[in-house]
């Protein structure tokens, strides 16, 4: 059974560009979840899709933004990139919202310049 | 908002020593969980806790849900050098039907001489 992939692993991009990451959850897994995790903040939820609806969103702002596909992979967008937008940012799978049994992926490491 | 204290921020330890580390808040939680997070990948479950007063083990963890429901600890037996890693605790709050929030700790990173 595949894990949840996440792409691009790597990826630099310049302040005032923006950026789509996808997150493919484990199959029959149908919540995603996407966290940001940096050093000084750790890690913080984004937001959560079921679906294809949004079910929970974090403090973040709108810059951040996501959707989900039938077949539950997920993609976030960042628009207008700033330099503190530069972090690890993982996306977890579970079968429904809010349960404990969420796998996360490795993740897609972003740096803005 | 919630916040979660976890402490400490990182420890070292000799090979065959015990760990503990806990986490803290001012909200209570329905439930609490504990992740490991290795170099390059993403945090692993490793104990979850469902109820105030409970007590579970994975192996040589241990973990503890608090009687408040404000607090949880973990405690690691007999360390092994691939029990290095950063150590998050994260506290679930339900508020009905499919809501809820998940807060995590700043991590407590573990490392471990051979």
């Amino acid at each position: 059974k595949a894990g949840v992939t996440q792409t691009p692993r790597y990826l630099i991009k310049t302040r005032g560009q923006q950026v789509t990451l996808s997150c493919s959850p484990i199959s029959g897994h149908r919540s995603v979840s996407w966290y940001q995790q940096t050093p000084g903040q750790g890690l913080q939820f984004l937001f959560e899709y079921f679906s294809e609806t949004q079910r929970n969103k974090g403090n973040f702002p709108g810059r951040f933004s996501g959707r989900q596909f039938s077949n539950s992979r997920s993609e976030m967008n960042v628009s207008t990139l700033e330099l503190g937008d530069s972090a690890l940012y993982l996306c977890a799978s579970s079968l429904f919202p809010g349960n404990t049994e969420a796998f996360f992926g490795q993740g897609t490491r972003l740096t803005v310049v | 908002g919630q916040q979660l204290n976890q402490s400490p921020q990182s420890m070292f330890i000799q090979e065959g020593e015990d760990v503990s580390m806990n986490c803290t808040s001012s909200s209570i939680f329905n439930t609490w969980l504990w992740y490991k997070q290795d170099p390059g990948e993403g945090p692993v479950l490793l104990i979850a806790l469902y109820k105030a007063g409970e007590l579970t083990s994975n192996g040589r963890l241990t973990a503890q849900f608090g009687i408040t429901r404000k607090d949880s600890f973990l405690n690691i037996s007999a360390s092994i050098p691939s029990d290095v890693g950063i150590y998050f605790c994260a506290g679930l709050a339900r508020s009905g039907g499919s809501n809820y929030k998940l807060t995590f700790g700043k991590g407590t990173l573990l490392t471990v001489n051979p």
